[in-house]
C-alpha cells in the first residue's frame, strides 16, 4: 500500500525559500503512470494545486505560483520536492503531497500533511 | 485558466438527508472532474472520478454525474461521517485547479 511523507520546516521566516519533501514508501516515483503533486490550504481555506511532476522530471505549476515555485524528484530516494521561494505571510498552510494518476486524472493517495508558517 | 464554481457554499442538512452539490466549470472539461471530501485535520479523500466513477472503497451512497461545464455530486442517505467538506477539481487542463468547497453541516 502506497504512504506518502511530507516532511520539511515547520517555520519559514519572510523573504526565505520553503523547502519540503515527500517520501514514497510502498511504490516508486518512477513508475511510468503518476504524477506526484503538491497541494497547500491556507488556514481556514480551500484547496490550492500547485503543481505536479512526472518521474522524468517535466512539470506544470500553477500560474499564479509559477514564478516561485521549483518542483524535483530524486528517484533514487524515491522522493519529490517542493521549493517555494520569496515567501510571505500568505504562503502558510498545510502542504499535501499525492500521487495523480494519469490515466484517471485523479488523485488517489495524500499525505497527511505538514503545516509551515511563515513568520519571522 | 479554468475556473470551478461549487455551490452551495454551505448546506445544513440531517441523517438520511439526500444531498446535491453542484460544480461548474468555466469552459467545457468533458468528463474531466473529480469529488473529493475533506474532514476536519485530515488530507483531503478521493469519492468520484471521471465525473461518476466511484473511487475503490467508497459508499455507494456516493455518485456523481454531469459532463461538459455542469457536474453534480450526490448523497443518496446522509451519514452520520459524512458531514464534511467537499471539493471538486477539473483534471482537464494542466492547471489542475480546484472548487472552492462545499461544508456539509449537521442541522
Amino acid at each position: 500500500q502506497v504512504q506518502l511523507q511530507e516532511s520539511g520546516p515547520g517555520l519559514v521566516k519572510p523573504s526565505e525559500a520553503l523547502s519540503l519533501t515527500c517520501t514514497v514508501s510502498g511504490g516508486s516515483v518512477s513508475s511510468g503512470t503518476y504524477y506526484w503533486s503538491w497541494i497547500r490550504q491556507p488556514p481556514g481555506k480551500g484547496l490550492e494545486w500547485i503543481g505536479y511532476i512526472y518521474y522524468s522530471g517535466s512539470t506544470n505549476y500553477n500560474p499564479s505560483l509559477k514564478s516561485r515555485v521549483t518542483i524535483s524528484v530524486d528517484t533514487s530516494k524515491n522522493q519529490f520536492s517542493l521549493k517555494l521561494d520569496s515567501v510571505t505571510a500568505a504562503d502558510t498552510a498545510v502542504y499535501y503531497c499525492a500521487r495523480d494518476r494519469i490515466a484517471a486524472a485523479s488523485m488517489d493517495v495524500w499525505g497527511k500533511g505538514t503545516t509551515v508558517t511563515v513568520s519571522s | 485558466d479554468i475556473q470551478m464554481t461549487q455551490s452551495p457554499s454551505s448546506l445544513s442538512a440531517s441523517v438520511g438527508d439526500r444531498v446535491t452539490i453542484t460544480c461548474r466549470a468555466s469552459q467545457s472539461i468533458s468528463s474531466y472532474l473529480n469529488w473529493y471530501q475533506q474532514k476536519a485535520g485530515k488530507a483531503p479523500k478521493l469519492l468520484i472520478y471521471a465525473a461518476s466513477s466511484l473511487q475503490s472503497g467508497v459508499p455507494s451512497r456516493f455518485s456523481g454525474s454531469g459532463s461538459g461545464t455542469d457536474f453534480t455530486l450526490t448523497i443518496s442517505s446522509l451519514q452520520p461521517e459524512d458531514f464534511a467538506t467537499y471539493y471538486c477539481q477539473q483534471s482537464y487542463s494542466t492547471f489542475r485547479a480546484f472548487g472552492q468547497g462545499t461544508k456539509v453541516e449537521i442541522k
